[in-house]
């Protein structure tokens, strides 16, 4: 597609149930970055792959966050047992190369909410 | 200390006039990117304009120039001729190059709104 494209775009979760969160990056696009943002804040890292290798997961929470991409191209966030701190958008975003200037093209999010 | 900070929570600014979104940002990295985002009400953010460190001169795309001081350590927005579409969430990230880290950290953010 011409953009990233994230789904579900809206996910209510009961506390304790798990989620999969899907992220398609733009096609040939190298690099892959996860962000969490909390209502009224800025996004924050969580996890970035370079193909199918996971070079960064510092920003990953608790591990109850699991992120994988196997085949260097789709991107799914895993959450285990999701606590109510976990309502946030998380945003993925992709890079033709990781340090291009150009930026990254961030997809429109899934909104989590955990009751 | 906060690597990015934006001081300004929200501004109201008149159609057509300029305006300047504040940016300061802390690293001992001497080679790093500076960004800025639109994060409209949809949701996504939509890259605006990039600086490098060792950029000779400020960065301009259209309406967006960046006001870059690298001794103050301000990279401060400037929209000129603001637009109602321009109201909006704004970010202002940054890229630590030689820390091998390809994350972008970012502020808080200021929401801008355009008044008719």
């Amino acid at each position: 597609g011409a953009g990233v494209s994230q789904s579900p775009r809206y996910k209510v979760a009961k506390r304790g149930q798990d989620v999969a969160l899907r992220c398609d990056p733009i096609s040939g696009h190298v690099s892959l970055f996860w962000y969490q943002q909390a209502l009224g804040q800025g996004p924050e890292f969580l996890t970035y792959f370079q193909n199918e290798a996971q070079l960064d997961k510092s920003g990953l929470p608790s591990d109850r966050f699991f992120a994988e991409r196997p085949e260097g191209s789709v991107s799914t966030l895993k959450i285990q047992r999701t606590q109510q701190e976990d309502s946030a958008v998380y945003l993925c975003a992709s890079s033709l190369v990781a340090r291009g200037e150009a930026g990254y093209t961030f997809g429109s999010g899934t909104r989590l909410t955990v009751v | 200390a906060q690597k990015i900070t934006q001081t300004q929570p929200g501004m109201f600014v008149q159609e057509k006039e300029a305006v300047t979104l504040d940016c300061t940002y802390d690293t001992s990295d001497p080679s790093y990117g500076l960004f800025w985002y639109k994060q409209p009400s949809s949701g996504e953010m939509i890259f605006l304009i990039y600086q490098g460190s060792y950029d000779q001169q400020n960065a301009t795309e259209g309406r967006y120039s960046l006001n870059f001081q690298k001794a103050r350590k301000s990279a401060n927005l400037v929209i000129s001729a603001s637009q109602l579409g321009d109201s909006a969430m704004y970010f202002c990230a940054m890229r630590e190059v030689l820390s091998g880290n390809e994350k972008l950290t970012f502020g808080t953010g200021t929401r801008l709104t355009i008044i008719p």
